[in-house]
């Protein structure tokens, strides 16, 4: 089992839509959860970060997690074609310190 | 606010040979984490640096090493390359005991072995 997972999609969705993007963890103790976009060719950029069980928005940004289900997931809201990129979920386990990376999951928006 | 800085952003090695990458943190930063990307891939963790000392390792061969400089920049050295290791090798920098508010990456360096 991965440690963390994702779909690698791609993930269609028309401009204006929902995009929802998931991610499931095998560590128990992770405690700091983390959300990057990647677009290609290009280094990955924090976008949102998650702590505690429940929600978090940031603009059109929503970060959910259930440590109970081991899960988190990303709302992004009224998607655009700029949203297009590979959303990398992350997860630092406070045992190790390391944060890893899932394999990521491409996101394309289409006008 | 100076980023991350990796340097060289591009490089091209024969099998074989040996590579060194250079990474200076964010201003401020004290931790420095190296990863590797393949192409359609998650980064993967090859391990992380603080006071010089090498803290946490990902399943990284021995030919994988690096080194950590007083001014918390690093280095990341490749011996007896593979083709395997054509990638995107990625910094990220943090700061020691506030991990948990992520790390910020360089741009990386693309390294392609032929």
């Amino acid at each position: 089992q991965k440690e963390v997972e994702q779909n690698s999609g791609p993930l269609s969705v028309p401009e204006g839509a929902i995009a929802s993007l998931n991610c499931t963890y095998s560590d128990r103790v992770s405690q700091s959860f983390f959300w990057y976009r990647q677009y290609s060719g290009k280094s990955p950029e924090l976008i949102m970060s998650i702590y505690s069980n429940g929600d978090k928005e940031d603009g059109r940004f929503t970060a959910q997690l259930n440590k109970a289900s081991q899960y988190v997931s990303l709302l992004i809201r009224d998607s655009q074609p700029s949203d297009s990129a590979t959303y990398l979920c992350a997860v630092r386990s406070s045992n190790t310190g390391k944060l890893i990376f899932g394999q990521g999951t491409t996101l394309q928006v289409k006008p | 606010d100076a980023g991350v800085t990796q340097s060289p952003t591009h490089l091209i090695k024969t099998r074989g040979q040996q590579v060194t990458l250079r990474c200076s943190p964010k201003s401020g930063h004290d931790t420095v984490s190296w990863y590797q990307q393949a192409l359609g891939q998650g980064p993967q963790f090859i391990f992380q640096y603080y006071e010089e000392e090498e803290r946490q390792r990902g399943n990284f061969p021995d030919r994988f090493s690096g080194h950590q400089f007083p001014n918390y920049s690093s280095e990341l050295n490749v011996n007896a390359l593979l083709l395997g290791d054509s990638a995107l090798y990625l910094c990220a920098s943090s700061l020691a005991g506030l991990g948990s508010y992520g790390y910020t990456f360089g741009s990386g360096t693309r390294l392609t072995v032929v």
